[in-house]
C-alpha cells in the first residue's frame, strides 16, 4: 500500500518555466488536497477537489492550476514558474468522513532560480 | 475566512519538561480538529483528532490534547517529552457548510526542540 506519492522530490525550475507537480493515492480516497510549506507561515491550501472533476481554490491558488480526471491523480501545474513558488509543495488526500484526517506525502522541493 | 493561531512559534523545553502548545480558531460553528507533526525532514504524520464527544481526546506517542468549544482552543499537551520529541507541530481545522466537508487549514506551526 504506497499511499499518498509524489513526484519529482526535488526539482530546480528557472524563472518561466512550466511543470506539472505529481500526486497519485490508491486508497480511493475522495478529497485530495495541495499544500505549500515556508518557513514560518505553516500549510497554505492552494487546491483542493472533493472527487473526480471536481477542484476549487484554496488559500494560495494564482499561478497554479489542477484537474482532477481521476480519483487517483491530482496534478498541480505551474505554468510559468516565478521565484516566489519556491516552496515544499505537500499532496494530501482523505475520505469523505467528517472526522477523518489527511495523509500527506513525501512532499517536493522545488526552487525557482 | 476561517483561521488558526499557533501563538508559541519556537519553544525550547529540557527532556522530562510538560509541553503544553496552544492553538485557537476563528470558525463558530462545526470543526474537526487536529494536531499534526512533521519530524525534521519528513512529512506530516496526524498525532490525534477531534471530532465529537469526549473533549479530550489522546492521541499517539502520549499526546493529548483538549477541545474547549466556549475559548476556541484546542491545546496539545505531553506530561513528560523526550529528546525524539522534537520537531514541528501544526494545528488544524476542518470547518463545515451545509453539512458537507470543507477544506483542512492550518496553523502556522511552532518548532519544539528538546534538549537532553
Amino acid at each position: 500500500n504506497a499511499g499518498v506519492t509524489q513526484t519529482p522530490k526535488f526539482q530546480v525550475l528557472k524563472t518561466g518555466q512550466s511543470m506539472t507537480l505529481q500526486c497519485a493515492q490508491d486508497m480511493n480516497h475522495e478529497y485530495m488536497s495541495w499544500y505549500r510549506q515556508d518557513p514560518g507561515m505553516g500549510l497554505r491550501l492552494i487546491h483542493y477537489s472533493v472527487g473526480a472533476g471536481i477542484t476549487d481554490q484554496g488559500e494560495v491558488p494564482n499561478g497554479y492550476n489542477v484537474s482532477r480526471s481521476t480519483t487517483e491523480d491530482f496534478p498541480l501545474r505551474l505554468l510559468s514558474a516565478a521565484p516566489s513558488q519556491t516552496s515544499v509543495y505537500f499532496c494530501a488526500s482523505s475520505i469523505r468522513d467528517r472526522g477523518s484526517g489527511y495523509t500527506f506525502g513525501s512532499g517536493t522541493r522545488l526552487t525557482v532560480v | 475566512a476561517q483561521s488558526v493561531s499557533q501563538h508559541n512559534h519556537h519553544v525550547i523545553l529540557s527532556e522530562a519538561a510538560s509541553l503544553e502548545l496552544g492553538c485557537n480558531y476563528s470558525y463558530g460553528g462545526t470543526v474537526n480538529l487536529f494536531w499534526y507533526v512533521q519530524y525534521p525532514g519528513q512529512h506530516l504524520q496526524l498525532l490525534l483528532k477531534y471530532f465529537s464527544g469526549d473533549p479530550l481526546v489522546k492521541g499517539i506517542k502520549g499526546f493529548e490534547a483538549e477541545f474547549i468549544k466556549s475559548k476556541f482552543s484546542f491545546n496539545l499537551r505531553k506530561p513528560s517529552v523526550q529528546w525524539s520529541d522534537t520537531a514541528e507541530y501544526f494545528c488544524a481545522v476542518k470547518q463545515y457548510y451545509g453539512g458537507a466537508t470543507n477544506k483542512l487549514i492550518f496553523g502556522t506551526g511552532t518548532l519544539l526542540a528538546v534538549q537532553p
